[in-house]
């Protein structure tokens, strides 16, 4: 079984303040997602990346893939208290069957006013 | 677009009944579907992935006669809990691939099942 590690689990911050999530594996992977999901929701897709060093954004959401492969970041600028929710990576290893994906434990980000 | 629908919402039921959850993706076809489980407070967990004419592969752990999983079309994913009770309260939540290639899954908004 792949593990794959995130931190912090909880985060809570103030309105305007910049903060960063980790997820980290000790292997390699294929692709990693990384999720959004507010309560009682289903995960909505954020972003996947697949390129070793590869970096996207999305507004005010910047993700980053190691050049490795083996680790992601997500970082936040000017944090909104819109942007609360539980952020969720997810990795995919190898040509594994089905191309299931594995969770990780998640960060659950509070954004006060 | 790709929208994945689950039905219902939320369930209450007795102990001893069974429960069904659909899951259906809506304006794509999905030759692959899983099936995850989420307790307060934690991340998802798997329990089976769908395919499409075939039988569900089960998670270690999952027990497959409590958890059905028919995958009778390429729009159609259920699963029944057979014989429900209160530990199987939980957040049941289904994704849907595209196709064969890549690994994007797409979420339904999931299922609050709480057995009394």
């Amino acid at each position: 079984t792949q593990l794959l590690e995130q931190s912090p689990q909880f985060l809570s911050i103030q309105e305007g303040e910049n903060l960063t999530v980790y997820c980290n594996s000790s292997s390699v992977f294929s692709s990693l997602q990384w999720y959004r999901q507010e309560p009682g929701e289903g995960p909505v897709l954020l972003v996947t990346v697949v390129t070793g060093g590869e970096v996207k954004k999305l507004k005010r959401l910047t993700f980053q893939f190691g050049d490795a492969r083996k680790d992601s970041s997500l970082h936040i600028t000017a944090a909104q208290p819109g942007d609360t929710g539980l952020y969720l990576c997810a990795g995919a290893w190898g040509n594994n069957a089905g191309n299931m994906l594995t969770f990780g434990g998640g960060t659950r980000l509070m954004v006060k006013p | 677009g790709a929208v994945v629908s689950q039905h219902p919402s939320w369930v209450i039921c007795k102990s001893g009944t069974s429960v069904k959850i659909e899951c259906r993706s809506l304006d794509f076809q999905a030759t692959t579907m899983f099936w995850y489980r989420q307790f307060p407070k934690q991340s998802l967990m798997l329990m089976a992935t769908s395919n499409e004419g075939s039988k569900a592969t089960y998670e270690q752990g999952v027990e497959k006669d409590k958890f059905l999983i028919n995958h009778a079309s390429l729009t159609l994913s259920t699963l029944t809990v057979t014989s429900a009770h209160p530990e199987d309260s939980s957040f049941y939540i289904c994704s849907a691939k595209k196709g064969p290639q890549g690994n994007e899954q797409f979420f339904g908004p999931g299922t609050r099942l709480t057995v009394l």
